[in-house]
């Protein structure tokens, strides 16, 4: 079975401009969360989605936005991109069976650099 | 007060020997944790999940919560020098699927 997989795996952007990043699940799961890794803040939760709808957020601004689609891939979507938004932006998925003892698996990540 | 805790580190082993990692966290009702492993430059790598209070063995690897305490553990048996990387602890505090806290990481270094 394929795993998480994230793209672009690399991107450079310079301040104020706006990013997109995507993540697919594995296969068949509905749960796909959203990190943001950073030397000085180590990893932080962003979002959480599970069939569309953001179930879960973390205390970032709302620069920082993303979306589920049907078929459950995901994307992120930072906005005025700010120099301290270089980051490692990772995305992990879950299947989320009944019972709520569930794992989430991480994807490579995407590396952004604002410059 | 951070949510999770952990001792950054760096803790240094001999090949054999057992590494003890430790973490403490701030939620009572949390009811999942984790211990992933990252190496550099790649993502975290799930090593055990634990739900009840007590112990969980898989391999070398044991892991101890102790929900009263707030107190979650990971022990490594048999320390390798392939096991030197940093060790993440997390706490899923999301009353309905994920909010995952991760502490900041104990970087271990098993020496040959």
């Amino acid at each position: 079975k394929a795993g998480v997989t994230q793209t672009p795996r690399y991107l450079i952007k310079t301040r104020g401009q706006q990013v997109t990043l995507s993540c697919s699940p594995i296969s068949g799961h509905r749960s796909v969360s959203w990190y943001q890794q950073t030397p000085g803040q180590g990893l932080q939760f962003l979002f959480e989605y599970f069939s569309e709808t953001q179930r879960n957020k973390g205390n970032f601004p709302g620069r920082f936005s993303g979306r589920q689609f049907s078929n459950s891939r995901s994307e992120m979507n930072v906005s005025t991109l700010e120099l301290g938004d270089s980051a490692l932006y990772l995305c992990a998925s879950s299947l989320m069976r009944a019972g709520g003892q569930e794992t989430q698996y991480f994807g490579p990540g995407t590396r952004l650099l604002v410059l | 007060q951070k949510e999770v805790e952990q001792n950054s580190g760096p803790l240094s082993v001999p090949e054999g020997a057992i590494a003890s990692l430790n973490c403490t966290y701030s939620d009572r009702v949390s009811q999942s944790f984790f211990w992933y492993r990252q190496y550099s430059g790649k993502s975290p790598e799930l090593i055990m999940s634990i739900y009840s209070n007590g112990d969980k063995e898989d391999g070398r690897f044991t892991a101890q919560l102790n929900k009263a305490s707030q107190y979650v553990s990971l022990l490594i048996r048999d320390s390798q020098p392939s096991d030197s990387a940093t060790y993440l602890c997390a706490v899923n505090m999301g009353t309905g699927g994920f909010k995952t806290i991760f502490g900041a990481g104990t970087r271990l270094f098993v020496k040959a």
